[in-house]
């Protein structure tokens, strides 16, 4: 199988705290990780590419210090926001690109709901 | 800026009948896929196509990739309220970085 977990699944928190969202991938090991966001009844946005070892690769119009990526072992990607807002309520999705298997498959997390009041 | 825009954005049909999905883009796609998604839940994979024209057949579900890997549809038929869904395509090219398309709502009436 090719099992990618997200927590917190759901987490809500005070405007200005910074919170952090783990993607792990469960049974297989992933040296490339993405991270998705996703608004209400939209599609993904893909945010940044987050590779092992290496700095993450934050798409434009994407503030590369708000939204913290590390990649620190083949199974764990972190996203943190930093000093979050209201206006980054929103699902954010990982998804892991399994070694060893055609380059275009990725497996998606479950996703992390984020409530900032 | 690469977009992948589909149409329709939302479609509510009655059981039984058929629908098509379409997934248009200017840019070539080295691969495209197909994900269902449930509210709440991350994407699911359907199916991946990588060559010109190609056709891909999951049950009632086909899907095709245009000959100049720049679109794609994707076909129910006789569609069943377990179809009912948020439908996405999503294309790479050489990166494997995949942007998704805008989305089609679908929602089947029993």
């Amino acid at each position: 199988g090719a099992v990618v977990s997200q927590h917190p699944s759901r987490v809500i928190c005070k405007s200005g705290t910074s919170v952090k969202i783990e993607c792990r991938s469960l049974d297989f090991q992933a040296t490339t990780m993405f991270w998705y966001r996703q608004f209400p009844k939209k599609s993904l946005m893909l945010m940044a590419t987050s590779n092992e070892g290496s700095k993450a690769t934050y798409e434009q119009g994407v503030e590369k210090d708000k939204f913290l990526i590390n990649h620190a072992s083949l199974t764990l990607s972190t996203l943190t926001v930093t000093s979050a807002h209201p206006e980054d309520s929103s699902f954010y999705i990982c998804s892991a690109k399994k070694l060893g298997v055609p380059q275009e498959t990725q497996y998606f997390g479950p996703g992390t709901r984020l409530l900032v009041l | 800026t690469q977009l992948l825009e589909q149409s329709p954005q939302f479609l509510s049909i009655q059981e039984g009948e058929n629908l098509t999905v379409y997934c248009n883009s200017s840019s070539v796609f080295s691969s495209l896929q197909w994900y269902r998604q449930e509210p709440g839940e991350g994407p699911v994979l359907l199916v991946t196509v990588v060559t010109g024209g190609e056709v891909k057949k999951l049950k009632r579900l086909t899907f095709q990739f245009g000959d100049a890997r720049k679109d794609s549809s994707l076909h129910i038929t006789a569609a069943q309220p377990g179809d009912t869904g948020l439908y996405l395509c999503a294309g790479a090219s050489g990166t494997y970085k995949y942007i998704f398309g805008t989305g089609t709502r679908l929602k089947v009436l029993a």
